[in-house]
């Protein structure tokens, strides 16, 4: 099992631009949450889903979109991209409603300048 | 409102030396509660959890940590700390009826030889 994988590592993004970060995982599981972490900010929930086709927002979503079409995929969509936006972003999955443990990706390191 | 909060953001200990990371959290409802590492550049992994039944829990390299549901806290400790110990901690909370890890500010440990 690769668990949760991101892409990409890193990227730079000039204002305006838009992006998607990729997040997949192989555990087949229900539950998939993205996070931004920000310095001694903690992680903010930015968008969550319990399946496929069922999305959420969560603290933080405005300037994101997600989708989620398959169990395994839970792309985040950064349109028009704020200096802001620069942050640390984390993805990170869970079986289902009773199973609390969360499985976290390496994380993708945006920068807009 | 529900709440965690962590109230050292930045912990210095000497090696062997014992440490505590303090975690408090606010709600009226039942919870269950997460320690988080961060090790540099890489994503949080589970370094122990609460559920129910015993209100101390350990983890296999040595931390553990201890429900306090009457002064709402959760702090972690360790008897003697180790260089390989230097890491963000991130305390994180689900609050009964809630699908959403709430997470604290973090608390950098660093170990000093």
């Amino acid at each position: 099992n690769a668990g949760v994988t991101q892409t990409p590592k890193f990227r730079i993004l000039k204002i305006g631009q838009s992006m998607t970060l990729q997040c997949t995982q192989d555990m087949n599981h229900n539950y998939m949450y993205w996070y931004r972490q920000d310095p001694g900010m903690g992680l903010k929930l930015i968008y969550y889903s319990v399946g496929a086709g069922i999305t959420d927002k969560g603290e933080v979503p405005n300037g994101y979109n997600v989708s989620r079409s398959t169990t395994e995929d839970f792309p985040l969509r950064l349109e028009l991209a704020a200096p802001s936006q620069t942050s640390v972003y984390f993805c990170a999955s869970r079986t289902g409603p009773q199973i609390y443990e969360q499985y976290f990706g390496p994380g993708t390191r945006l920068t807009v300048t | 409102a529900q709440s965690v909060t962590q109230l050292d953001s930045q912990v210095p200990v000497f090696e062997e030396a014992p440490v505590e990371l303090r975690c408090n959290y606010s709600s009226s409802v039942s919870v269950y509660l997460f320690w988080y590492v961060q090790y540099p550049n890489q994503g949080l992994q589970l370094l122990l959890k609460y559920l129910s039944g015993s209100t101390l829990v350990e983890s296999i390299n040595g931390f553990e940590a201890e429900f306090n549901k009457s002064q709402t806290s959760f702090h972690l400790r360790k008897p003697s700390v180790h260089i390989s110990d230097t890491a963000e901690y991130f305390c994180a909370v689900i609050f009964q009826g809630a699908q959403k890890l709430v997470f604290g500010q973090g608390t950098r440990l660093t170990i000093n030889p």
